[in-house]
């Protein structure tokens, strides 16, 4: 089975432009998870999606929003980006029911100046 | 909410035997999970204790005791490629039951 695949692989953006990410999960997983990771802050929950609806969502601003599709792939998009918005944008998908189990793409490093 | 504490980084040499600490402070959670992330890459998915006690994987094990609030990786046998990063992390209970990522672990293998 193919892995977890991020568009695109990196990104500098300026200030108060916004931003799209992809990521198409493990073929039959359903449940894809975004977490943003600094060197700072860790790895921090941004959201899950499964079938299509948002299960939950961590303590970002209103800026970052996502939404996934029929064919499990997913997108996440920050509006207005900020510099702090700097960081590694992982994807991971998992199949459901072992949700503990997350398998993780490569990510999207984006830079913003 | 909850919180995981992992120290920062730990030194070992190949062949040796390492252990990280994670410890957490949560209302409740599913089990605890542990990743592998190498510089650069993306983490991978090491092991997951449901129940308290001992679980094994080749090399690696990792335990969890819920009335201690504790868990820890196990890495026997260190070699170079060992040298990673390693999260604990939860999945809590109720909130959607999002998964809560420690700070990580570096740990450096020397020769």
């Amino acid at each position: 089975k193919a892995g977890v695949t991020q568009t695109p692989r990196y990104l500098i953006k300026t200030r108060g432009q916004q931003v799209t990410l992809s990521c198409s999960p493990i073929s039959g997983h359903r449940s894809v998870s975004w977490y943003q990771q600094t060197p700072g802050q860790g790895l921090q929950f941004l959201f899950e999606y499964f079938s299509e609806t948002q299960r939950n969502k961590g303590n970002f601003p209103g800026r970052f929003s996502g939404r996934q599709f029929s064919n499990s792939r997913s997108e996440m998009n920050v509006s207005t980006l900020e510099l702090g918005d700097s960081a590694l944008y992982l994807c991971a998908s998992s199949s459901g029911l072992a949700r503990y189990e997350q398998y993780f793409g490569p990510g999207t490093r984006l830079t913003v100046t | 909410g909850q919180s995981l504490e992992q120290p920062s980084e730990v030194t070992a040499v190949e062949g040796a035997i390492v252990q990280i600490n994670c410890t957490y402070q949560t209302s409740g959670f599913y089990g605890l999970s542990w990743y592998q992330q190498h510089d650069g890459g993306a983490p991978t998915f090491l092991s997951y204790n449901g129940l308290d006690g001992l679980e094994e994987t080749g090399r690696f094990s990792s335990f969890l005791s819920r009335s201690d609030s504790y868990g820890y990786l196990l890495l026997q046998e260190l070699q170079m490629k060992d040298s990673a990063s390693y999260f604990c992390a939860v999945r809590e209970q109720g909130q959607g039951g999002k998964l809560i990522f420690g700070q990580g672990t570096e740990l450096s293998v020397k020769p």
